[in-house]
């Protein structure tokens, strides 16, 4: 079974600055997506950014990038000059081919103005 | 259109009652999800169809059944349901490749906040 672990349950930054939120995960898989879900209060969860195990190169999406250590199975999101709308919920998640999508607990980030 | 749409958006139920939650998504996908979330915590996945049939159920009780009945569709159907059962369900759709996943990302709806008196 996969796991995935987010170890910062809530983190607060100041707009404009930049936040950074962690992620491990355990597989003994070798091909495989990792995701970073955004989920605003109360409103839909939408795919902030998806790196694909194979590729080494990590993965950017305007303000947001990761940091993407795959012998070390850490998979952080970045978020640059924090805007109020990123105010969320953020939930690092795993998936194999089998269309299983495992999410960890979730870091509620809270942009300050 | 990336839009899935899940009706009712509130539910509320007695224990004896029988609903059924809707989904519907018109991007062409043919792998759909429910899963079930309580607050502040993750989505839990329930049950997935590929191809309108059922690939994954997660153990769930039968008092949930879902249900596909095209490649547009999903319900859940609930029946004698349990307050602890309350929370948020959420559908989701990915496209596929062959039988495979695609790009992986999934899109969800806003959910369907279920109450079990």
């Amino acid at each position: 079974a996969q796991t995935v672990t987010q170890s910062q349950p809530e983190m607060s930054v100041q707009e404009a600055e930049t936040v950074t939120l962690s992620c491990t995960y355990d597989t003994s898989e070798n091909n495989y997506y990792l995701f970073w879900y955004k989920q605003p209060p109360s409103r839909q969860m939408i795919l902030v950014i998806r790196q694909e195990a194979y590729k080494q190169q990590n993965a950017t999406e305007n303000r947001f990038s990761v940091n993407f250590q795959k012998a070390a199975k850490s998979f952080s999101l970045k978020i640059s000059d924090s805007q109020l709308g990123d105010t969320a919920m953020y939930f690092c998640a795993f998936m194999k081919i089998d269309y299983k999508l495992s999410f960890g607990a979730g870091t509620t980030v809270t942009v300050r103005a | 259109d990336t839009e899935v749409t899940q009706t009712p958006k509130h539910l509320v139920m007695g224990m004896t009652n029988k609903k059924s939650l809707k989904c519907e998504q018109h991007m062409g996908h043919r792998a759909m999800y429910w899963y079930k979330q309580k607050a502040k915590k993750p989505p839990e996945l329930m049950f997935v169809y590929s191809y309108e049939k059922l690939s994954i159920n997660e153990s769930v009780p039968s008092r949930f059944s879902p249900e596909c009945p095209n490649s547009s569709l999903l319900n859940l159907h609930l029946h004698a349901l349990q307050p602890e059962d309350s929370a948020l369900y959420l559908c989701a759709s990915s496209q596929v490749r062959g039988r495979k996943i695609d790009t992986g990302e999934l899109f969800f709806g806003e959910g369907s906040r279920l109450t079990v008196l």
